[in-house]
């Protein structure tokens, strides 16, 4: 157990349709990371917050938005979603960004289809 | 460019046997870390192992170490003793600019 927890851990939902996922940090953690995973894309980093504040951006969908709150904890919104959108999402944190504070450690994913 | 190498696609290895698992790596960094992550078919990912760049001795975890080649630009990592339950994918991930950057990874099947 990585001490990173999201939920849910498996949404299925149409296309068009909005979801929130959710991902609480590990305790202490102040950097958090989300990831996509498919089949045949591999792992694609979408976007990064430190203590609330954007840091990096990476493959992220204009559809698809982020925000990081007070608490630290940190949703992912993914809206219009389209079959390609299915994938399994990650969230990771890390202590911080200095040598030695960045090593990410990951959720357990949520896995989402889109029918 | 910053990118992360893994040739070896997929690979089989019997049972108690070391194997190595193969990540190159091209930055233009002066400072950067290597990671190598595990992920099982269960599909959680798994931190095993980092090295930093200025870091004079390899990284050992246990059964895990990263043989890091700076020269070469090569950030192995190493099982020994291997186990049924180190059939997995191995992600090597090199850090730059407060992301990590992936390469596709190999799949590990051990044999018993």
């Amino acid at each position: 157990d990585s001490g990173v927890t999201q939920t849910p851990k498996h949404l299925i939902t149409a296309t068009g349709q909005r979801v929130t996922l959710r991902c609480s940090p590990r305790s202490g953690d102040l950097s958090v990371y989300w990831y996509q995973q498919s089949l045949d894309q591999g792992l694609q980093f979408l976007i990064q917050y430190y203590n609330g504040e954007e840091r990096a951006k990476g493959n992220i969908l204009e559809r698809f938005s982020a925000q990081q709150f007070p608490d630290l904890h940190s949703e992912l919104n993914l809206s219009s979603l389209e079959l390609g959108d299915s994938a399994l999402y990650f969230c990771a944190s890390s202590r911080g960004l200095a040598e030695g504070q960045e090593t990410q450690y990951f959720g357990p994913g949520t896995r989402l289809l889109v029918l | 460019a910053q990118k992360i190498t893994q040739t070896q696609p997929g690979m089989f290895v019997q049972e108690k046997e070391a194997v190595t698992l193969d990540c190159t790596y091209d930055t233009s960094d002066p400072s950067y870390g290597l990671f190598w992550y595990k992920q099982p078919s269960s599909g959680e990912m798994i931190f095993l192992i980092y090295q930093g760049s200025y870091d004079q001795q390899n990284a050992t975890e246990g059964r895990y170490s990263l043989n890091f080649q700076k020269a070469r630009k090569s950030a192995n990592l190493v099982i020994s003793a291997s186990q049924l339950g180190d059939s997995a994918m191995y992600f090597c991930a090199m850090r730059s600019n407060y992301q990590l950057i992936w390469g596709a990874g190999t799949k590990l099947i051990i044999k018993p």
